[in-house]
């Protein structure tokens, strides 16, 4: 079983739409959870960072964490074109030498004009 | 802007013949990542520098090595490339516990 699972779409929205990606994990050490963004052809980029469980919005995008149920969620209102991207979930828990990412396999997000 | 720059942004090499990729951050952050991601896949972490200690994965093939020779340049080498390795490389870098990384925007190989 995989550490990290997370829906692997493809995900095709209109414009607009509200978007819903998720992914659960099985290491209960996770305590960093984040989310990146990855356009074509180029390297991830951190789009939202939460520590343990809970909520955190920044503009468009939310991200809920629920430890008990080893679920993470990034919401997209209001999705528009320039959101159409790969997106990574990923988590780290706490190492000595340096934490470790492990990375879902992406759901890649097609948002329609 | 600081940043985290790899170089060259696509590289193609023969089978067999040695390669090397590069990676410099200006963000001063101690620790650097090399990952590998194939197509449609998650990246897979190969190893990573916190500081000058090398942190290898148990499962990188021996074909991977790398070097750090200060704590702005990491180097990512490919002794004998086997078709198999062509993928997207990409180097991060991390002030260490916890932290968000910083990836640049990755060198694609290409193995012929």
């Amino acid at each position: 079983q995989k550490e990290v699972e997370q829906d692997p779409g493809p995900l095709s929205v209109p414009e607009g739409a509200i978007v819903s990606l998720n992914c659960t994990y099985s290491n209960s050490a996770f305590q960093y959870f984040m989310w990146y963004r990855q356009y074509s052809r180029k390297g991830p980029e951190l789009l939202m960072y939460t520590y343990s469980s809970g909520n955190k919005e920044d503009g468009r995008f939310t991200a809920q964490v629920d430890k008990s149920s080893k679920y993470i969620s990034l919401f997209i209102r209001d999705s528009q074109p320039s959101d159409s991207a790969t997106y990574l979930c990923a988590m780290s828990a706490i190492r000595t030498s340096g934490s470790r990412l492990t990375f879902g396999e992406g759901t890649q997000l097609t948002v329609n004009p | 802007d600081a940043m985290v720059i790899q170089n060259p942004r696509y590289q193609v090499t023969q089978f067999g013949k040695p390669v090397t990729l590069s990676c410099s951050q200006t963000l001063n952050h101690n620790v650097m990542y090399w990952y590998q991601q194939k197509s449609s896949q998650a990246p897979k972490l190969l190893f990573h520098y916190y500081d000058k200690d090398f942190n290898n994965e148990a499962d990188t093939p021996d074909n991977f090595q790398s070097r750090r020779p200060n704590t702005s340049f990491c180097f990512l080498d490919i002794r004998s490339p086997g078709l198999g390795d062509a993928a997207m490389y990409l180097c991060a870098t991390s002030r260490g516990q916890g932290d968000g990384y910083t990836f640049g925007s990755g060198t694609r190989l290409t193995v012929v």
